[in-house]
Order: C-alpha cells, then sequence, then structure tokens
C-alpha cells in the first residue's frame, strides 16, 4: 500500500519562508493535498494538486510536485506566528484511499 | 452552515463500556469517514461509507462498527472499550476528491 513520509519537526524565524517536505512511494496517487491542524482542533483542508500538475500557487502557499522522485513540497512565505501548527501531506488514488503522513509539527520564532 | 460536526467533543470510558460518536455533515456530501489519530501515527482510516447505504473497512477496523444512518449522519460504535481505543477520533465528509474534517472528540478508556 501506499506509504507517505514526512519529516516530523520545522522551525523557522516569523518572516521567513518554511518549506514542508513529503514524499509517496505508490505511483498511481493522483491526489495530494496538504491539511493544517491547530492545537486541540481537527485538519484544515489548505490546498491540493493533482498529477497532472507540476505546480500551484494560492497567495503564500506554493506546492510543488515532482512525480518522477514522488516528491511533495509545501512552501509557506513570509511564515507568521499564526502558521505555528502540524502539516499533514495525504496522497490517494481517489478520495476513499487518502493515506496521511505523520505530520510536521512547524514552529515559527518571533 | 456548520460544516462537519462531531459529538461529545471528551470523553472517559471504562474499559469494557460501551459508547457511539456521532457524526454529522450539512454540507450535501456523499462520502463519509471515520479515522483515528495517535501520537506519532498521523491518521488511520476505520471505516468509511463512500454512499448512503454501503459502509467498508479501513485500515484499523477492528473493535468497531459504523452505521451510516441517512446522508447526514454516520456514527462509530466501540462494543467493548479498549485502553488501546484511547485516541483522537475525526470523522471526515466528502464530496469529490477533498475531505472535510470535524473538531473531534477525544477518548480516554481507563
Amino acid at each position: 500500500g501506499e506509504d507517505v513520509e514526512q519529516s516530523l519537526f520545522l522551525s523557522v524565524r516569523e518572516g521567513d519562508s518554511s518549506v514542508i517536505n513529503c514524499t509517496y512511494t505508490d505511483s498511481s496517487s493522483t491526489y495530494l493535498y496538504w491539511y493544517k491542524q491547530e492545537p486541540g482542533a481537527g485538519l484544515q483542508l489548505l490546498t491540493y494538486i493533482f498529477s497532472n500538475m507540476d505546480m500551484k500557487q494560492d497567495q503564500r502557499l506554493t506546492v510543488l510536485l515532482n512525480k518522477k522522485d514522488k516528491h511533495l513540497s509545501l512552501r509557506i512565505a513570509d511564515t507568521q506566528t499564526g502558521d505555528s501548527a502540524i502539516y499533514f501531506c495525504a496522497a490517494g488514488a481517489g478520495s476513499y484511499q487518502l493515506t496521511f503522513g505523520k505530520g510536521t509539527k512547524l514552529s515559527v520564532i518571533p | 452552515n456548520a460544516g462537519v460536526t462531531q459529538t461529545p467533543k471528551f470523553q472517559v470510558l471504562k474499559t469494557g463500556q460501551s459508547m457511539t460518536l456521532q457524526c454529522a455533515q450539512d454540507m450535501n456530501h456523499n462520502s463519509m469517514y471515520w479515522y483515528r489519530q495517535d501520537p506519532g501515527m498521523g491518521l488511520r482510516l476505520i471505516y468509511y461509507s463512500a454512499s448512503e447505504g454501503t459502509t467498508d473497512k479501513g485500515e484499523v477496523p477492528n473493535g468497531y462498527n459504523v452505521s451510516r444512518l441517512n446522508k447526514r449522519e454516520f456514527s462509530l460504535r466501540l462494543e467493548s472499550a479498549a485502553p488501546s481505543q484511547t485516541s483522537v477520533y475525526f470523522c471526515a465528509s466528502s464530496y469529490s476528491d477533498t475531505q472535510y474534517f470535524g473538531p473531534g472528540t477525544r477518548l480516554t478508556v481507563l
């Protein structure tokens, strides 16, 4: 089955860019998502990309997809303290079959 | 428009007790899901319902049962709770490709 890997922690200074990386194993994954989880809350959809795309930009968020290496990244420009949260990468061949990574805890230093 | 709602928010059970976690969505979504989130494990799919009247096992279904009561509601039942079921439980729904999550139920089994 699909396996999704993320680094567990990332620390950046306020105003810098953050880059959170994710790798997946199943080349048939066509749906790739980034979710944000704040303490004590559910998962909030941030953005997504389909496998026929290489890049997607949405305000401060940029998603890059390297299909050959099965590598997905989320870049947050001008990182703010409100961006401190856990970020989950999810991959799947269909929305019934999403596999989530363990999450990357982003800490923003003022 | 409340999105996905879950009740209760918190619950403490003794080993062997039973309980039902409730989930409802007001987005007219066809598909609904139950996940559990454990530290260091990410999210794991327990059961899902692709449409009203159907349910299917996910990655970790043992010890759980589900009911898709109608299009809006999808409940998760623990017949005989065990300490290994201490977790945060999330319900989600989707119309096509993207899943939207509820705020979660924090369950402790003593």
